[in-house]
């Protein structure tokens, strides 16, 4: 099993429509998460990140599920320039001193947002 | 203020020639992070560098995949005897480090490496 799963997608969707990604991790000890987003030939830029409780940022929002293992991204009204690939970031595993872990990115969700 | 810059932009090289890589990170930042993305596909983890501890070299690929960094300044990625596999977009990234939960990471524009 990956350690970091995604529907590469595309999901293909109306303006205005609510879309839900999910992305499974498989290591429990995972601490933190995040989502970036990745436009076409571009750098991956942050999201937002994965709170414990669920997070909300405008018409994104955020859900984590460790019981289950996976996080959720949740897009509503969705816009033209929502198109943009999905990354789900896991923090878990290689452990380095200080605390601090290795990135885990999934694959990416690609998300076409059209008129 | 400034971000990740990375340099060259493009790279076009001969198989087996070397190449070198720079990234420069945000100041302050004690991580960076070097990532390989192939066409169409995810970010493939390769070295970590956090302050002046042992880098984590665990995600290199093959002898032939170094990397330094002086402090916590400027990083090189050098590819020695390229070979047309290793084409792809070399990502750096570099954020807080150690002691940040909600650690997010900044990335360069990278570098996109052909190997004729």
């Amino acid at each position: 099993r990956k350690e970091v799963e995604q529907d590469p997608g595309p999901f293909n969707v109306p303006e205005g429509a609510t879309v839900a990604f999910n992305c499974t991790y498989s290591n429990s000890a995972s601490q933190s998460f995040f989502w970036y987003r990745q436009d076409c030939r571009k750098e991956p830029k942050l999201l937002m990140s994965v709170y414990s409780s669920g997070n909300e940022d405008g018409r994104f929002t955020a859900q984590l599920n460790r019981a289950s293992q996976y996080i959720s991204l949740l897009i509503r009204d969705s816009k033209l320039s929502d198109s943009a690939t999905y990354l789900c970031v896991v923090e878990s595993g290689r452990a380095l001193s200080g605390g601090s872990y290795i990135p885990t990115f999934g694959r990416g969700t690609s998300l076409i947002v059209h008129p | 203020g400034a971000g990740v810059s990375q340099s060259p932009s493009n790279k076009v090289t001969e198989k087996g020639k070397d190449v070198e890589l720079r990234c420069d990170p945000i100041s302050g930042h004690t991580a960076l992070y070097w990532y390989r993305q192939r066409l169409g596909q995810g970010l493939e983890f390769l070295i970590y560098f956090q302050g002046n501890s042992a880098p984590d070299k665990s995600g290199l690929p093959s002898d032939r995949f170094s990397a330094e960094r002086t402090g916590e300044s400027v990083s090189t990625l050098t590819i020695q005897r390229t070979q047309q596999e290793d084409s792809a977009v070399y990502l750096c990234a570099s954020s807080y480090g150690q002691g940040y939960l909600y650690n997010e990471q900044f990335f360069g524009p990278g570098t996109r490496l052909t190997v004729l």
